[in-house]
């Protein structure tokens, strides 16, 4: 089982603000890192560290963590955000590399 | 243009053996950590292996330990990652994966999978 939880899915009006969330302990010394994946494409990255957005990802996407949980924040959601979200971080030992079970979002 | 493309996968029977490559291109590969990441058809990620950019420290999921072993040749610019007792549940599309380790201002570690290839399928079946 996976040591980090996302809800299984969360959805948003167009244009509206969504927040997803990743809890696990580890994410009280780690940063979480945000993947996005749409329908038969490989993952992409969105947010790393305290909140990074790689070049080319939009500035409504933005990343926080209080706690053991980490957030990713989509600020005026638009049609094509609609995809799945994955949080990774590391396990209790530190090295292994760890991914949440995953949040398809629905933009209505 | 930065670029990793996995080959390798197929059909492949129960407890036999199959050999991934991961070929990068556009940045310096041996001056990165590499990682393979799995999906089980309609499932989510799971990360399977990672090898530091010598070679010299590597880790592997609990699911996969004893059974894959990770490899890379810095001069070849390619990863790999060796697969052998196959079981239905290594059913899956392989990622390689580029990993980068970030710091914020108070020491605290993030990874980031930067880069991925588009992934290759591997099935366990008889």
């Amino acid at each position: 089982s996976s040591e980090l939880t996302q809800d299984p899915a969360v959805s948003v009006a167009l244009g509206q603000t969504v927040r997803i969330t990743c809890q696990g302990d580890s994410l009280r010394n780690y940063h979480a890192s945000w993947y996005q994946q749409k329908p038969g494409q490989a993952p992409v990255l969105v947010i790393y560290g305290k909140n990074n957005r790689p070049s080319g990802i939009p500035d409504r996407f933005s990343g926080s963590r209080s706690g053991n949980t980490a957030s990713l924040t989509i600020t005026g959601a638009q049609a094509e955000d609609e995809a799945d979200y994955y949080c990774n971080s590391r396990d209790s030992s530190g090295n292994h590399r760890v991914f949440g079970g995953g949040t398809k979002l629905t933009v209505l | 243009q930065v670029q990793l493309v996995e080959s390798g996968g197929g059909l492949v029977k129960p407890g036999g053996s199959l050999r991934l490559s991961c070929a990068a291109s556009g940045f310096t590969f041996s001056d990165y950590y590499m990682t393979w990441i799995r999906q089980a058809p309609g499932k989510g990620l799971e990360w399977v292996s990672y090898i530091s950019s010598s070679g010299s420290t590597i880790y592997y999921a609990d699911s996969v330990k004893g059974r894959f072993t990770i490899s890379r040749d810095n001069a070849k610019n390619s990863l790999y990652l060796q697969m052998d007792s196959l079981s239905a549940e290594d059913t899956a599309v392989y990622y390689c994966a580029r990993e980068g380790a970030y710091f914020d201002s108070s020491g605290r570690l993030s990874d980031a999978f930067d880069i991925w290839g588009q992934g290759t399928m591997v099935t366990v079946s008889s």
